[in-house]
């Protein structure tokens, strides 16, 4: 099976510009769990979501915000950038056990 | 305090060596994650614990839910294990926690030849 994918990359954006990222989970994994990486935090959880709808939200500002669609791909977007957000943006899929990280998006914010 | 805390930090050693890596936490939990991140970003996961002990290969985790207590093991370590080792818990939360993991702030793992 194709691991999972995010897309894109790399990304550089400007101060109150707003991004959306994406995430396409195993086929088959009905959850999605998206996920932030900062050298000064740590890894800290944003959201997850089962079959298109949100069951856990973890402690961001209501500039991040996410989706899933009915094939299981999540969207995740962040309005009004801060330069507090540059970070690593991971995703990952599972069936309820075992998580499964897609590589992750960096976003730079200048 | 942060719910999950790792130790050490920061971890060097000499290829063949036996290493440990320790985690305590202090919620109670359903299952506990140990990740590897290597340079670049990607994280594997390497186990998902809820009771006991498992291994793969040269890598053996364990857990003792009555401690709030895991340890990650490598056996023989070689300096492609050099990473960052993750732990991470997911919460018993009355079946709300779902897919909401709280990490460690991570240890280090420097292996030389």
């Amino acid at each position: 099976k194709a691991g999972v994918t995010q897309t894109p990359r790399y990304l550089i954006k400007t101060r109150g510009q707003q991004v959306t990222l994406s995430c396409s989970p195993i086929s088959g994994h009905r959850s999605v769990s998206w996920y932030q990486q900062t050298p000064g935090q740590g890894l800290q959880f944003l959201f997850e979501y089962f079959s298109e709808t949100q069951r856990n939200k973890g402690n961001f500002p209501g500039r991040f915000s996410g989706r899933q669609f009915s094939n299981s791909r999540s969207e995740m977007n962040v309005s009004t950038l801060e330069l507090g957000d540059s970070a690593l943006y991971l995703c990952a899929s599972s069936t309820g056990g075992t998580q499964y990280f897609g590589p992750g998006t960096r976003l730079l914010v200048l | 305090k942060n719910e999950v805390e790792q130790s050490p930090q920061n971890l060097t050693a000499q290829e063949g060596e036996f290493i440990t890596i320790n985690c305590s936490y202090s919620v109670g939990i359903s299952a506990l994650h140990w990740l590897q991140q290597h340079p670049g970003g990607g994280i594997v996961s390497l186990f998902m614990l809820s009771s006991g002990k498992k291994k793969h290969g040269r890598l053996i985790a364990t857990i003792n839910i009555q401690e709030k207590h895991s340890s990650l093991h490598i056996t023989a370590s070689h300096p492609r294990d050099s990473a960052v080792y993750i732990c991470a818990v997911l919460a018993n939360a009355g079946g709300t926690s779902y897919g909401k993991l709280t990490f460690g702030q991570g240890t280090i793992l420097t292996v030389h030849p």
